[in-house]
């Protein structure tokens, strides 16, 4: 079945360094691709997706692109803030499918 | 703003008795709504798919008598969690799936305690 893999957590990073957050996934047909973020005691939220191969999804200064190639929708910040602590998710759908979630990676952001 | 809220967002409760959980989607018709718990530290677990109107479909070593789904309109599904044990402490999240959309929007959660 399809699969998300995420790299292990935690992630500790001072404020304003690179963050990268490397995501692979094993799919059959062409699924959309998600990053969504947790913060404390909350829901998931939305923080982008890419729909198509070659597609890259931004928001919030964070961006990934859908690499079908190497089967990888890595999360990438130039400049993280502390405010960014949380746990990411990486996620599929294919569709008309159940959403598919990678275990999170849990980043912290030291001032 | 929120398209989806979840009520209540915290709640304590004794051993053996039974909580429900509602989920509201607010800016749109749910016909999908699929419910996740998250244990600590942990991703989420698709727990049931319901649909309205229809019984809904519980995943492999989830217990349909215990967490009770009803999706009676299009905007408003509950989870029971009946009997509750302490293992049942959780993260219940619920997820309404718009028709046609492939962004899934979920609540903000409801964290159950059973004491």
């Amino acid at each position: 079945g399809d699969s998300v893999t995420q790299m292990e957590g935690p992630v500790t990073l001072s404020e304003e360094a690179f963050l990268t957050i490397n995501c692979t996934y094993t799919a059959t047909g062409y699924p959309s691709l998600f990053w969504y973020v947790q913060y404390p005691g909350e829901g998931l939220q939305l923080l982008l997706k890419a729909t198509k191969a070659d597609d890259k999804g931004s928001n919030k200064g964070f961006e990934a692109t859908y690499r079908k190639e190497t089967t990888s929708f890595h999360l990438e910040k130039g400049s993280v803030q502390v405010s960014d602590s949380a746990v990411y998710f990486c996620a599929l759908r294919n569709y008309g499918q159940n959403f598919v979630f990678g275990p999170g990676t849990r980043l912290s952001v030291l001032p | 703003g929120a398209v989806v809220s979840q009520h209540p967002s915290r709640v304590i409760c004794k051993s053996g008795t039974s909580v429900k959980i509602e989920c509201r989607s607010l800016d749109f018709q749910a016909t999908t709504m699929f419910w996740y718990r998250q244990f600590p530290k942990q991703s989420l677990m698709l727990m049931a798919t319901s649909n309205e109107g229809s019984k809904a479909t519980y995943e492999q070593g989830v217990e349909k008598d215990k967490f009770l789904i009803n999706h009676a309109s299009l905007t408003l599904s509950t989870l029971t969690v009946t009997s509750a044990h302490p293992e049942d402490s959780s993260f219940y999240i619920c997820s309404p799936d718009r028709a046609g959309g492939d962004t899934q929007y979920f609540g903000p959660g409801t964290r159950l305690t059973v004491l």
